[in-house]
C-alpha cells in the first residue's frame, strides 16, 4: 500500500479481554516500529523489528505485552488482559532500513479504549 | 540518547519564516538530530534529519551548531497547514526515537 496501514482504526474492549492490534507496514520496509501515545504527549516506544527479529522491546511496559512479525511483514501486538490503562493511541512506524540515518512512516494508529 | 530541550509553544504568522529551536548539549558524536512534526489527530510526520552538516528538503532546512549542542529548524515560508507539534529528537539508534513533548507551532493568518 501507499503507506503504514494499521486495523482496527478504534477499538473498545472490555477490561480484561485480550486485543490484537495490526500493522501493514509499507512494502520493503525492514524495519518496523510500536509506538503507544497518550492524550497531549508524545509518542512513546514500546517495541522494534528488523525484519522478522524483535530487536528490543524494552519499551513494553509488563508482560501482558507481546508483539510478532513472523514473515517480517504484517505485525500484531497483542494486549492481554487489558486493563483501562491500557487506553491509548497505539502507532505503528515503519521504515525502508534500519540505523539511525534513516526516516520512519508512520500509520494513522488505532485508538484503544479499555472500559 | 541524548535529552532535548524545546520551548513549549511558538506562535508565527502566515508566509513568514519560523525558527524552531532544539537544545541538545549532551549529545554524543554519533546522535543524529531528527525532526519529526505532528498535526491534530495525524500520526508524526518526517520532517529532516542530519548528523553535522546543514540539512535542506523540501519541507524545511535544519541548521545544526557547530558544537551540535543545538539545532534549528526552519519552515522558509509558514502556511496553516503547518500548524502542528514539532519534536526534536536525538538519537543513536534509530528506532526508540524519544519524542518528549515538542513544541506546539500557531500559525495565524
Amino acid at each position: 500500500g501507499a503507506g503504514v496501514s494499521q486495523s482496527p482504526r478504534y477499538k473498545v474492549t472490555k477490561r480484561g479481554q485480550d486485543v490484537a492490534l495490526r500493522c501493514d507496514p509499507i512494502s520493503g520496509h525492514v524495519s518496523l516500529y510500536w509506538y503507544r501515545q497518550a492524550l497531549g504527549q508524545g509518542p512513546e516506544f514500546l517495541t522494534y523489528f528488523n525484519y522478522e527479529a524483535q530487536q528490543d522491546k524494552s519499551g513494553l511496559p509488563n508482560d501482558r505485552f507481546s508483539a510478532e512479525r513472523p514473515e517480517g511483514s504484517i505485525s500484531t501486538l497483542t494486549i492481554q488482559r487489558t486493563e483501562q490503562r491500557d487506553s491509548a493511541m497505539y502507532r505503528c512506524a515503519s521504515s525502508k532500513r534500519q540505523g539511525r540515518n534513516t526516516e520512519a512512516f508512520f500509520g494513522q494508529g488505532t485508538r484503544l479504549t479499555v472500559v | 540518547d541524548a535529552k532535548t530541550t524545546q520551548p513549549n509553544s511558538m506562535e508565527s504568522n502566515e508566509e513568514e519564516p519560523v525558527h524552531l529551536p532544539c537544545n541538545h548539549s549532551t549529545i554524543s558524536g554519533t546522535d543524529y538530530i531528527h525532526w519529526y512534526r505532528q498535526l491534530p489527530s495525524q500520526g508524526p510526520e518526517y520532517v529532516i534529519h542530519g548528523l553535522t552538516s546543514n540539512v535542506n528538503n523540501r519541507m524545511a532546512s535544519l541548521a545544526i551548531a557547530e558544537d551540535r549542542k543545538s539545532s534549528t529548524l526552519i519552515l522558509h515560508r509558514a502556511t496553516l497547514r503547518d500548524a502542528a507539534v514539532y519534536y526534536c529528537i536525538c538519537s543513536n539508534s534509530g528506532y526508540a526515537l524519544n519524542f518528549g513533548k515538542g513544541t506546539s507551532l500557531l500559525v495565524t493568518p
